[in-house]
């Protein structure tokens, strides 16, 4: 069975500070993929980054960037200098690979909810 | 190219009722997902079409739950008769794979907020 855990619930920082956002992922598959959404208050899901099980090299998108650790099957997300407008939900997932028939959908974990304070 | 799009965005009904949501899919994406958040916690998997076919519904919490995808194109979820603990926000995905088996991509559509009275 496949788990997602964001232990962190809610975070709050001041604008123009750096925060990480974990992310700790249980699998028994060798192949599976790891995403991270944005819900913003509007509701809707943004997609962020879909990472594969064999590529571990980090990312870097603007103010975004992502750690992929297989060791500590960790996944984590920092964003740099925040904004007020990175206040939102950010869920990271986690979809297996496989001909199976459950292969495909994806686990989400809690969610946190971050605020960036001006 | 327009994106998930979801209808209702709110829907009100009282205990009992029946409720049918709908999603329209990214054009030409063969998989449609069905998602629930409930009362703040985690986006849980209900069910997976593959065109017009139910790849995987094993999410789907009881047989007050129908899923349909006539045609491989929108699909409906009805619940009927809608109970308290269904309240929450119902997302749909699609995704573009002629693979069938995972890892791509799901879009999501804006979810429609279900509230049971």
């Amino acid at each position: 069975a496949q788990k997602v855990t964001q232990a962190q619930t809610e975070i709050s920082v001041v604008e123009k500070e750096d925060v990480t956002l974990d992310c700790v992922y249980e699998t028994r598959d060798t192949t599976y993929y790891l995403f991270w959404y944005k819900q913003p208050p509007s509701g809707e899901l943004v997609f962020l980054i879909r990472r594969n099980s064999f590529d571990e090299q980090n990312e870097i998108s603007g103010r975004y960037s992502w750690n992929f650790q297989k060791s500590t099957s960790s996944f984590n997300f920092t964003i740099t200098a925040s904004q007020v407008v990175d206040s939102a939900v950010y869920f990271c997932a986690l979809s297996e690979e496989g001909y199976n028939t459950n292969a495909g959908k994806s686990t989400f974990g809690d969610g946190t909810t971050l605020t960036v304070k001006p | 190219e327009a994106g998930v799009t979801q209808f209702p965005s709110h829907s009100v009904i009282e205990k009992g009722q029946t409720v049918t949501l709908r999603c329209d899919p990214i054009s030409g994406h063969d998989n449609l997902y069905w998602y629930r958040r409930v009362m703040g916690k985690e986006i849980k998997f209900l069910l997976h079409f593959v065109k017009e076919s139910k790849q995987d519904e094993s999410g789907m919490p009881n047989n007050r739950f129908l899923a349909e995808r006539t045609g491989g194109t929108y699909s409906t979820l009805k619940v009927q008769p809608a109970e308290l603990e269904d309240s929450g926000v119902y997302f749909c995905a699609s995704s573009s794979s002629d693979r069938y088996y995972g890892g791509e991509t799901q879009y999501f559509g804006p979810g429609t907020r279900l509230l049971v009275l």
